[in-house]
């Protein structure tokens, strides 16, 4: 059982937007200002998309965005793309156990 | 740009003891501004951060692994390792190293992965 709780997939249409969220606890998200994203494609590994809540590192497009409220951080995919389809998994740092992921969504661009 | 290689053996029998190298270039290991750590995903499951090493060579372990895990530096190759004890069929997994960005906490460069498998 992961530490953080992610939806097991979610889907969308090319052109909308769509969120994935990610519950933790007062230990963790609600804590921290340390909640990352990051893709994962099948068969490479993950890729930074977002760290700090809602910093995008150079190169990921503004399309992603983050943010955070209470324990409860959220990823925002707009103007979704066929190249979005992917696993996504949110981390944070947790005093319990210092750094810990989401179980991962997959989405799923219809 | 950072680079990070994944090495080691690909089949362990249960018991036996986990040891993988990480290979790091484009930069030196010895940085203030990153830790280095590691990360594994069983096939068709999630990610499990396993620990991280700074450059002073102190570290820190998922706590539900301590006991098992060791990861040190290598300065003088620009590599970090990882050794994990007593392995079991559970610790199959595709094992990455990557950059960890302390002030942040996020891994930005990370290795291609490498298939790691128990099996007797």
């Amino acid at each position: 059982q992961s530490a953080l709780t992610q939806p097991a997939s979610v889907s969308g249409s090319p052109g909308q937007s769509i969120t994935i969220s990610c519950s933790g606890t007062s230990s963790d998200i609600d804590a921290y200002n340390y909640v990352s994203w990051y893709q994962q494609h099948p068969g490479t590994a993950p890729k930074l998309m977002i760290y700090g809540v809602s910093n995008r590192p150079s190169g990921v497009s503004n399309r992603f965005s983050g943010s955070k409220s209470g324990n409860t951080a959220s990823l925002t995919i707009s103007g979704l793309q066929a190249e979005d389809e992917a696993d996504y998994y949110c981390s944070s740092y947790s005093t319990s156990s210092a750094l810990v992921f989401g179980g991962g969504t997959n989405l799923t661009v219809l | 740009q950072l680079q990070l290689q994944e090495s080691g053996p690909g089949l362990l029998k249960p018991s036996e003891t986990l040891s993988l190298n990480c290979t790091v270039s484009g930069g030196s290991i010895i940085t203030s501004t990153y830790n280095w750590g590691w990360i594994r995903q069983p096939p068709g499951k999630g990610l499990e951060w396993i620990g991280s090493i700074l450059y002073s060579g102190s570290t820190y372990y998922n706590p539900s692994l301590k006991g098992r895990v060791t990861i040190s530096l290598d300065t003088s190759k620009n590599q970090f390792s990882l050794r994990l004890t007593s392995v079991i069929a559970a610790d199959t997994a595709v094992y990455y190293c990557a950059s960890h960005i302390a002030a942040v906490d996020s891994f930005d460069y990370w290795g291609q992965g490498t298939l790691v498998t128990v099996s007797s």
